[in-house]
Parts: structure tokens; C-alpha cells; sequence
């Protein structure tokens, strides 16, 4: 089926800093890829929606320029968590929705990444 | 009223016997319902999608759709200790702009 890859899978950074995580389809082109934050035993809350080449539409309470989305490209798409922060660490997963042709309309999830930021 | 509603659990099943995860959902113009497992610590895993109302099955999973109730629920044959894990149901509005929206989970154990 469908692969979609997130690196890093966990990651470590001082308050204050950036960290960039990637996520990758593997095997179809990704027209639009989500991403998500999960805190513990609490579900999925949607950030935002990248579209290929377009800016990402941010939901209500997401702060735009605090969490950078680039979707540069039909595989790719990277989340920048700026100047971050404790509250910050949570664990973040992207999902992908293929195109029409390979993968319908199924949406498919990254391995997620861990944020612990010190 | 939040837009997709799950019982946070948790539900403990025998082995062997049938696991039934519920969820209810708000807008009336969903379309598309699906059914994610994640474990601790993990991403979640796609398990089963349904569109049309009726029951779809997939191996020991059923999933059963009922739009004039706003319903969907997810039947687990045959538990299985590896099928422990919290159940999310998701709802998606092809109409609007595609995004998945989540219930809270459902935490299942399945006692040996």
C-alpha cells in the first residue's frame, strides 16, 4: 500500500531553537498532506492543510509563523516548529491524501515524530 | 457538541469474543468514515473505510454505516490481545476541504 515516511522520528532541541521534520510520500504523489498534533492520551488535533505549491490554510488557534509549512514539492512537505518551546513537545504526524489515480481518496499517516524540546 | 463523539473506554473484551467500537457524528454531510487503530506511542493505522450505508467487512473487521442515525461502528471478531490498542474513528466532508476530523479514541483491551 501507500507509504508515507516522517523523519525524524523523535528529536530533542533546546527552547528557543528550530527544528524541521520532514514527510515524504514514497509512493504516490501527495496533491495535499495534513498535519497533525497529538499530546498524550489525547487525540489528533488538525494544524494545517499544505497544498502542492500553494500557502498551507492553518486552523483556528494555530499560529501561522510559529509553525512553518513548505509542500515544495508532489512528495514533500516539511513543518518548521520555530523558536520552540516546552509546551511545544508533543508528538506531530503528517498524513497524505494521494491523487485521484493511485491511492482514491484514502488518506494515509507518517510514523509521526516525537518533539521534546528542553 | 463536538463533531465526532467516541466512549473514551476503556472497553475490555475477553479473547475470542467481539469487540464493538461506536461513533456518532454530527454533520449531516459527511461522507466518508474511516477507522484508524493506533498504539502507544505510534501513528495511526488505517483499518477500514466505509462510504455507502450497510456493513463492509474485512477479515475479522466489520465496519457498519447508518447516515440517517449519524453512526458508524466498528465490530472486531475474534479478539486478538495484539488488537489492544485506542480505536479513532474520522469522518471526512468531501465537500469542504478534505480534512479528516477526529473522535477522541476508544481504548481497547483485550483480556487473555
Amino acid at each position: 500500500g501507500a507509504v508515507v515516511s516522517q523523519h525524524p522520528s523523535r528529536v530533542i532541541c533546546k527552547s528557543g531553537t528550530s527544528v524541521k521534520i520532514e514527510c515524504r510520500s514514497l509512493d504516490f504523489q501527495a496533491t495535499t498532506m495534513f498535519w497533525y498534533r497529538q499530546f498524550p492520551k489525547q487525540s489528533l488535533m488538525l494544524m494545517a492543510t499544505s497544498n502542492e505549491g500553494s500557502k498551507a490554510t492553518y486552523e483556528q488557534g494555530v499560529e501561522k509563523d510559529k509553525f512553518l509549512i513548505n509542500h515544495a514539492s508532489l512528495t514533500l512537505s516539511t513543518l518548521t516548529v520555530t523558536s520552540a518551546h516546552p509546551e511545544d513537545s508533543s508528538f506531530y504526524i503528517c498524513s497524505a491524501r494521494g491523487d485521484r489515480g493511485r491511492s482514491g481518496n484514502t488518506i494515509y499517516f507518517g510514523e509521526g515524530s516525537w518533539l521534546t524540546v528542553v | 457538541q463536538k463533531e465526532v463523539e467516541q466512549n473514551s473506554g476503556p472497553l475490555s473484551v475477553p479473547e475470542g469474543a467481539i469487540a464493538s467500537l461506536n461513533c456518532t457524528y454530527s454533520d449531516r454531510v459527511s461522507q466518508s468514515f474511516f477507522w484508524y487503530r493506533q498504539y502507544s506511542g505510534k501513528s495511526p493505522e488505517l483499518i477500514m473505510s466505509i462510504y455507502s450505508n450497510g456493513d463492509k467487512e474485512d477479515g475479522r473487521f466489520t465496519a457498519q454505516l447508518n447516515k440517517a442515525s449519524q453512526y458508524v461502528s466498528l465490530l472486531i471478531r475474534d479478539s486478538q490481545p495484539s488488537d489492544s490498542a485506542t480505536y479513532l474513528c474520522a469522518v471526512n466532508h468531501l465537500f469542504g476541504n478534505e480534512k479528516l476530523t477526529f473522535g477522541t479514541g476508544t481504548r481497547l483491551t483485550i483480556i487473555p
